[in-house]
């Protein structure tokens, strides 16, 4: 069964620094992945997208991200945080196949905290 | 192009009540994902529906939980004779497609508190 895993819960960065939050997917086939953030009290936003092509994903916001098919990692970047990226951001795989049809598989979710 | 709506936004039950919560595809979705937020964890998946449907169930616990999406109106989740382990954000989430690498679109969810 597929999985996906964020080690880290929380991570604070001071504002103007780099970010990279990690996600590591367990997955039998050519995974579709994605990241979403949430606001506190909101629902889902999505930030990009990967499904095949060019390993690096541009997304909204600013972001960006790698698949690494070797290491089975989706991590997410941002080369300089605004306090306004304060939110709860998950990785997710998306399922094919029998009867799952797009079903997401979310990771735990990762906690930014951003300093002024 | 109005996003997924789901209402109400947050619900408040005593047990064995029930909670009834809706969601509003984006226009021209015929696919509805639920997802269960209990506090500390990341989503989890629940049901998915097209019109008229139930194609996956899978996440859904067996008693208690029923979901439907008619050919008229909202998606509608269910919980009879609610229990305080249901204190939980669900979350509604509507696609045009059904692939995997299809984008939903979520809702800005349901908080549901039970007494």
């Amino acid at each position: 069964a597929q999985s996906v895993t964020q080690p880290d819960i929380h991570i604070t960065v001071s504002e103007g620094a780099s970010l990279e939050l990690r996600c590591n997917y367990s997955y039998g086939a050519t995974p579709y992945l994605f990241w979403y953030v949430q606001s506190p009290g909101q629902g889902l936003q999505l930030l990009l997208k990967y499904f095949s092509g060019d390993t690096l994903v541009q997304g909204i916001k600013g972001f960006e991200a790698e698949f690494k098919r070797s290491q089975s990692s989706f991590n997410l970047r941002k080369p300089s945080v605004h306090w306004s990226d304060a939110a709860e951001y998950f990785c997710a795989v998306g399922v094919s196949g029998g009867t799952s049809y797009g079903k997401l598989t979310f990771g735990q979710g990762t906690i930014l905290t951003v300093h002024p | 192009n109005a996003g997924v709506m789901q209402n109400p936004r947050h619900l408040v039950r005593r047990r064995g009540q029930e909670a009834r919560l809706r969601c509003s595809p984006m226009k021209g979705h015929s696919h509805v994902y639920w997802y269960r937020q209990l506090p500390e964890e990341g989503l989890k998946f629940m049901v998915y529906l097209q019109k008229e449907n139930i194609i996956d169930e899978s996440g859904m616990p067996k008693e208690r939980f029923s979901a439907e999406f008619p050919k008229e109106g909202p998606s509608i989740l269910r919980i009879q004779q609610v229990v305080r382990g249901d204190s939980a954000a669900y979350f509604c989430a509507s696609s045009p497609l059904a692939g995997a690498g299809d984008t939903q679109y979520f809702g800005p969810g349901t908080r549901l508190t039970v007494l």
